[in-house]
């Protein structure tokens, strides 16, 4: 089993603020989700990444794939409270999906 | 889109009861399911994989005797938490994948609470 870290574990900001989610392992991934979990719901698929390098935008928020497929980020430019929840990557590992220990992002107004 | 049904959404049982927690994929077939377990602050745990007509498959250090996961049509997999006790009490979610997306789509999720 891969070990996979999320960072920062949490993070609060003001409304307005940009910020930078970053998930990394030591294993190579042939494909990672980022998905976003608001209290008492189950998670939403925000994107999925597969190539190295790869760069994914949704509206404010642009992910990254690392060239090697070891790791990732999520950036989400000018924060709105609606964008607080935890954030989680989770790599495809034989045809499962592990989540990582997540970012729980509160963004103040 | 693919949509999980989870239900109930919230549950309080005795402590030595049983609860069952239904997971069905209301408009795909889904030959396999995942069920998870969230403390709170905590992200998800991988339970078991849960697959159509077969056994299911537990992730190490989960009791197979205590999650009873049946999935018996390709529209619906249950997790009963036998003998149930206060540390039991956790956010059980489900989810499925769809044919020929790379996505998994994930149910509301079941508070469980036993006191």
């Amino acid at each position: 089993t891969q070990l996979l870290k999320q960072s920062p574990q949490f993070l609060s900001i003001q409304e307005g603020e940009n910020l930078t989610v970053y998930c990394n392992s030591s294993s190579v991934f042939s494909s990672l989700q980022w998905y976003r979990q608001e209290p008492g719901e189950g998670p939403v698929l925000l994107v999925t990444v597969v190539t190295g390098g790869e760069v994914k935008k949704l509206k404010r928020l642009t992910f990254q794939f690392g060239d090697a497929r070891k790791d990732s980020s999520l950036h989400i430019t000018a924060a709105q409270p609606g964008d607080t929840g935890l954030y989680l990557c989770a790599p495809r590992q034989d045809d499962k999906v592990i989540f990582g220990p997540g970012t729980s992002l509160s963004v103040i107004p | 889109g693919a949509v999980v049904s989870q239900h109930p959404s919230w549950v309080i049982c005795k402590s030595g009861t049983s609860v069952k927690i239904e997971c069905r994929s209301l408009d795909f077939q889904a030959t396999t399911m995942f069920w998870y377990r969230q403390f709170p602050k905590q992200s998800l745990m991988l339970m078991a994989t849960s697959n159509e007509g077969s056994k299911a498959t537990y992730e190490q250090g989960v009791e197979k005797d205590k999650f009873l996961i049946n999935h018996a049509s390709l529209t619906l997999s249950t997790l009963t938490v036998t003998s149930a006790h206060p540390e039991d009490s956790s956010f059980y979610i489900c989810s499925a994948r769809v044919q020929g997306h790379y996505g998994y789509t994930f149910g509301s999720g079941t508070r469980l609470t036993v006191v």
